[in-house]
């Protein structure tokens, strides 16, 4: 099976930097995808790593360390509107979606 | 965005009962994939198509079936819902399984049984 674990929470003051991490072990490896969900809302897509080092998205950047397993999202410039859920979720060697549980982030004024 | 909705959006009913939900998307996608989203247990593949009439089984399929008959619509059937059943289900669709091609999400349906 799967193996995908995230933070479950994590809070950060506006403005600031928050990095979430995101360890995998899974039956093959086909990229890994960031996701943001607002609550009660559908995931939308945030970035996208298949090669190894840093992808850059305006305030949002993803790393990936394939020998680690190893992923990390980093949500700089914090905004009231970044307080959502984030998914890491890898593509297996079946070329199917494996999701994290996600994690949550509060931004305080 | 994509053009994916997803009918109903909410839908209460008893144990026992045959419910039907379903996905229809404009964007002429090949792929289509149930999920199921439960707190504790992040997003959970259903099932999955990867044409008309092409189906196949994801991690969660027990309890599940699904049908396929033209590109835009994805229907998910639970034959006897259960109270386990109860979640918020969401539709996915995507031109490729390969590459940078992401999965766009519908906006889901949240389904209580009762």
């Amino acid at each position: 099976g799967q193996n995908i674990d995230q933070p479950t929470e994590m809070t950060a003051t506006e403005g600031a930097i928050v990095q979430i991490n995101c360890t995998y072990q899974t039956s093959g490896f086909n990229g890994l995808f960031w996701y943001q969900q607002h609550a009660g809302e559908a995931p939308t897509f945030l970035s996208y790593n298949v090669l190894d080092g840093l992808e850059e998205k305006g305030r949002f950047s993803s790393f990936l360390s394939r020998s680690k397993g190893y992923s990390y999202l980093l949500l700089k410039e914090l905004q009231m509107k970044d307080s959502a859920s984030y998914l890491c979720a890898v593509r297996d060697g079946d070329y199917k979606l494996s999701f994290g549980a996600g994690t949550t982030v509060t931004v305080r004024a | 965005d994509a053009g994916i909705t997803q009918s109903p959006r909410h839908k209460v009913t008893e144990t026992g009962t045959p419910v039907t939900l379903r996905c229809h998307q404009t964007e002429n996608h090949r792929y289509m994939y149930w999920y199921r989203q439960d707190p504790g247990h992040g997003l959970r593949l259903i099932h999955y198509s990867y044409g008309v009439k092409d189906t196949d089984k994801g991690e969660v399929s027990d309890g599940y079936s699904v049908s396929r008959s033209k590109t835009e619509d994805f229907l998910l059937t639970l034959e006897s819902a259960t109270s386990s059943q109860t979640s918020v289900y969401f539709c996915a669709i995507s031109d490729r399984d390969e590459g940078s091609y992401e999965q766009y999400f519908g906006p889901g349906t949240r389904l209580t049984v009762t």
